[in-house]
């Protein structure tokens, strides 16, 4: 089993849609989480972090954390073709941020 | 602005050959990452650093070295180049261990 799972996509929405990114994490003790968006050919940028359970929203986006069921979403509401790109969720394994494969979003006119 | 800068950004080498991936950073960051990104994979951790004179091995550091002299600095070391590091290198850094991380631009790596 990956450490940190997501689902590879393409994940297609329409323009003005929510799209929703899924990841699932192994280490029960993980305390960190982190969702980066990358766009092809570039570096990773960091687009939110969430420590505790619940919700986290910053503008379009909101990050979701279930230690529980060992599961960390994020929401982007009103989808605009910009957003295409791809999430990459990462997780801390002790010290270290441990990166799932990333999906794919496609943000459709 | 504080920033995170690798060099070469592209870079062809023949099998066999020495290379070195330069990384340099102005957050006065004490950790230090170096990350290779291949499809299918995802980003997979090479070596990291916490501090001057500290190294250690991640995932994948076979044929990979790195040394830390200072505290900006985070060079990595293909010995021996093999097609296999054919691959985008990110050299990354942060404040905190197990805190957000910030990447430099990449590198890309072809061994020939």
């Amino acid at each position: 089993q990956k450490e940190v799972e997501q689902n590879s996509g393409p994940l297609s929405v329409p323009e003005g849609a929510i799209a929703s990114l899924n990841c699932t994490y192994s280490d029960r003790v993980s305390q960190s989480f982190f969702w980066y968006r990358q766009y092809s050919g570039k570096s990773p940028e960091l687009i939110m972090s969430i420590y505790s359970n619940g919700d986290k929203e910053d503008g379009r986006f909101t990050a979701q954390l279930n230690k529980a069921s060992q599961y960390v979403s994020l929401l982007i509401r009103d989808s605009q073709p910009s957003d295409s790109a791809t999430y990459l969720c990462a997780v801390t394994n002790t010290d270290k941020l441990i990166f799932g494969t990333g999906t794919r979003l496609q943000v459709f006119p | 602005d504080a920033e995170i800068t690798q060099s070469p950004r592209h870079k062809i080498t023949e099998t066999g050959r020495q290379v070195t991936l330069a990384c340099h950073q102005t957050w006065n960051h004490n950790n230090m990452f170096w990350y290779r990104q291949d499809l299918g994979h995802g980003l997979r951790l090479i070596h990291y650093s916490y501090g001057v004179q500290d190294t250690n091995k991640g995932e994948v550091s076979d044929g990979y070295s790195v040394s830390r002299s200072n505290t900006e600095d985070l060079p990595l070391t293909l010995e021996s180049a093999a097609s296999s590091q054919t691959s985008v290198y990110f050299c990354a850094s942060s404040k905190d261990p197990g805190n957000t991380i910030y990447f430099g631009e990449g590198s890309w790596l072809t061994v020939v």
